[in-house]
């Protein structure tokens, strides 16, 4: 079965340290992989994407996230936190149909907290 | 630009009462979807649609049904409440495959709903 696994419930960094959300995925043929972001009470904006190309790709508000074929991941990061960075993350990877699709399957997403 | 809005933001519902979740895009996107978050379930796709006229089952459609007469408006019906349908729903819109677009889903705001 196509899978989105996100490990970690949640996360906690002290602001100004690097953070990691860790994502794996299990789908077949080549995957379009994507990180969202959900601030309290709001819906999702998306944050950056992976379709081809470079491993790493970087994303809005200082975000980055490699892209690990063999390790079927896709880890989101920044090299250093900000309280505001704190709400709900969520990967998802859009599965190679073959047809007319553009669904996603997302993860049960990581609750980032970072702490002043 | 309003991008994809929704309506109501809340609602409260008596079991086996029946309403109707407005959602509308501006961005003039073929797909649309619905989705269903419960706490630490992530985001389940309830239905899609490829365009006016066109919808599809997604992974959790029981319960529920769903009309596309226009290319901005993608209601969802509940007919009969039940408590198992107390959640947030999240409306998504997107440009099609293979457009060169297509890759990121544009979400509202959210309606969050209690079934009692």
């Amino acid at each position: 079965a196509q899978s989105v696994a996100q490990p970690e419930d949640q996360v906690n960094v002290a602001e100004g340290n690097p953070l990691t959300v860790k994502c794996t995925y299990s789908v077949s043929g080549n995957p379009y992989l994507f990180w969202y972001v959900q601030y309290p009470n709001r819906g999702l904006q998306f944050l950056l994407k992976y379709i081809t190309g470079d491993n790493l790709v970087k994303g809005s508000y200082g975000f980055e996230a490699e892209f690990n074929k063999s390790q079927t991941s896709f880890h989101l990061k920044k090299p250093s936190a900000l309280v505001s960075d704190s709400a709900l993350y969520f990967c998802a990877v859009r599965p190679y149909y073959g047809g007319a699709t553009n669904k996603l399957i997302f993860g049960t997403g990581t609750l980032l907290a970072v702490q002043p | 630009n309003a991008g994809v809005t929704q309506t109501p933001k809340f609602r409260i519902l008596k079991i086996g009462q029946s309403m109707t979740l407005q959602c509308a895009q501006d961005m003039n996107h073929n797909y649309m979807y619905w989705y269903r978050q419960d706490p630490g379930m992530g985001l389940k796709l309830i239905y899609y649609s490829v365009g006016a006229g066109i919808t599809d089952k997604g992974e959790v459609p029981n319960g529920y049904n769903v009309s596309r007469s226009t290319t901005e408006d993608f209601p969802l019906r509940l007919e009969l409440a039940a408590p198992s349908q107390t959640s947030v729903y999240f409306c998504a819109s997107s440009y099609p495959e293979g457009s060169g677009r297509d890759n990121e889903q544009f979400f509202g705001p959210g309606t969050r709903l209690t079934v009692l």
